[in-house]
């Protein structure tokens, strides 16, 4: 069974960066699938972040591609997204996804972690 | 990238079939057949009802179905359950390599 678990402070303040990790089991990041971030204001709808894949390519939401890298440790089977320069407007629940891509079909989140509040605050 | 706009809030009786629309661009809704559908309930992680339009992740009651016609894809549930009051996103696959979900729809059971 894929379970995806997020973790990383839930406090940041202002200016500074947010950096979150989600721990895969039960599939590995090596296989065919790309490895997202989503994000959810409180009260707010979803929010794309970007993804990543074994290979190394990244794709990234163009409003936040300035801010946002994503990475991944094949050896703990774990990817990660650092935020740079945060604000108030970056409070969000932060969820990590599997992007499915295999099978025949791709481009949906079919396995997502509960998700980890993070609140930007001095 | 804008978000892709459905109705704020749909509603219905047990039994009856509601649809939700998601209007998007040439560049995301309307470029491929790679729209999926999310069920939310509160303080859940959101859940994939529907896959490329019109496919159904297995374990997904069958009153849930997917098309889409242009820019715009659509979410029917036939037969509503009290069990289906939640939020529902749609999200799109686009022309650049980016996704994109919509802006949300409360669906309530009367």
């Amino acid at each position: 069974q894929v379970q995806l678990q997020e973790s990383g402070p839930g406090l940041a303040k202002p200016s500074e960066t947010l950096s979150l990790t989600c721990a895969v089991s039960g599939d590995s990041i090596s296989s065919t699938n790309w490895w997202s971030w989503v994000r959810q204001s409180p009260g707010k709808g979803l929010e794309w972040i970007g993804e990543i894949y074994h290979a190394g390519s990244t794709n990234y939401n163009p409003s936040l591609k300035s801010r946002v890298t994503i990475l991944m440790d094949k050896s703990k089977n774990q990817f990660s997204v650092s935020l740079r320069s945060v604000t108030a407007a970056d409070t969000a629940l932060y969820y990590c996804a599997r992007t499915h891509c295999g099978g025949g079909s791709c481009f949906y989140f079919d396995r997502w972690g509960q998700g980890t509040l993070v609140t930007v605050s001095p | 990238q804008s978000a892709l706009t459905q109705p704020p809030s749909v509603s219905g009786s047990p039994g009856q079939s509601v649809t939700i629309s998601c209007t998007g661009t040439s560049s995301d809704v309307g470029s491929y057949n790679r729209v999926s559908w999310y069920q939310q309930s509160p303080g859940t992680a959101p859940k994939v009802m529907i896959y490329e339009v019109t496919n159904r992740p297995s374990g997904v009651p069958d009153r849930f179905s997917g098309s889409k016609s242009g820019n715009t894809a659509s979410l029917t549930i036939s037969g509503l359950q009290a069990e289906d009051e939640a939020d529902y996103y749609c999200s799109s696959h686009t022309s650049s390599s980016t996704y994109v979900f919509g802006t949300g729809t409360k669906v309530t059971v009367l």
